[in-house]
């Protein structure tokens, strides 16, 4: 089945410590985001990438590293930068018209 | 101002009622059109996509674009108990490089 996946579901970062948050895609999609989902906040962006080897920032980047090696990948590194790091992040991807994204089902990140 | 409006309710209905869900845009460059269910804990699930103006249907599901009045709405019909969910519009045009979302709004369907 085509998809997106992300790992791990649930992550518990210490403080001062990166974190790296996976997302793997097989729809053939050139473009990929991540997102912060916080309550009553809806999505926000944090980065996007349109082809390899190249990637921007999104609204709200400070504190988030990323990286786009493989067409496929598209890890998220939470930085100790990033002061208020808990929340719900959402990878998703998209063809490059941008007619629909497709999202993973999300990962947990919960500072300890 | 916000690119997309959507009011974040929460709505409650009873089971088979009829449920409006809208949003209001500002770009009208936007061209392309989406509907996310979104449980909670769980990523986004594309349910309806649009392109432009005009209506799509899909089993309970209806979708309306009016670009005239930027403006797009999503129907459900017979409303059941698992249409519980917050409900997030999308929209994106071909010239920009990313998608812009409403903040969601929370349904709960009453049996």
């Amino acid at each position: 089945d085509g998809g997106i996946t992300q790992s791990p579901k649930y992550l518990f970062r210490k403080e001062g410590q990166n974190v790296t948050l996976s997302c793997e895609q097989n729809l053939n999609h050139d473009a990929m985001y991540w997102y912060r989902q916080d309550p009553g906040q809806g999505l926000r962006l944090i980065y996007y990438s349109q082809i390899v080897n190249d990637f921007q920032k999104g609204d709200i980047a400070e504190g988030y590293s990323v990286s786009r090696e493989k067409k496929e990948s598209f890890p998220l590194t939470v930085t100790s930068a990033q002061k208020n790091p808990t929340a719900f992040y959402l990878c998703a991807s998209s063809s490059l018209r941008n007619t629909e994204a497709f999202f993973g089902q999300g990962t947990r990140l919960t500072v300890v | 101002q916000k690119e997309v409006e959507q009011d974040p309710g929460p709505l409650s209905v009873p089971e088979g009622a009829i449920v409006s869900l809208n949003c209001t845009y500002s770009n009208s460059a936007f061209q392309y059109f989406m509907w996310y269910r979104q449980y909670s804990r769980k990523g986004p699930e594309l349910l309806m996509y649009t392109y432009s103006s005009g209506n799509k249907e899909d089993g309970r599901f209806t979708a309306q674009v009016d670009k005239s009045s930027k403006y797009i709405s999503l129907f459900i019909r017979d409303s059941q108990p698992s249409d519980s969910a917050t409900y997030l519009c999308a929209m994106s045009s071909n010239t920009g490089n990313q998608f812009y979302f409403g903040t969601g709004t929370s349904l709960t369907v009453i049996p």
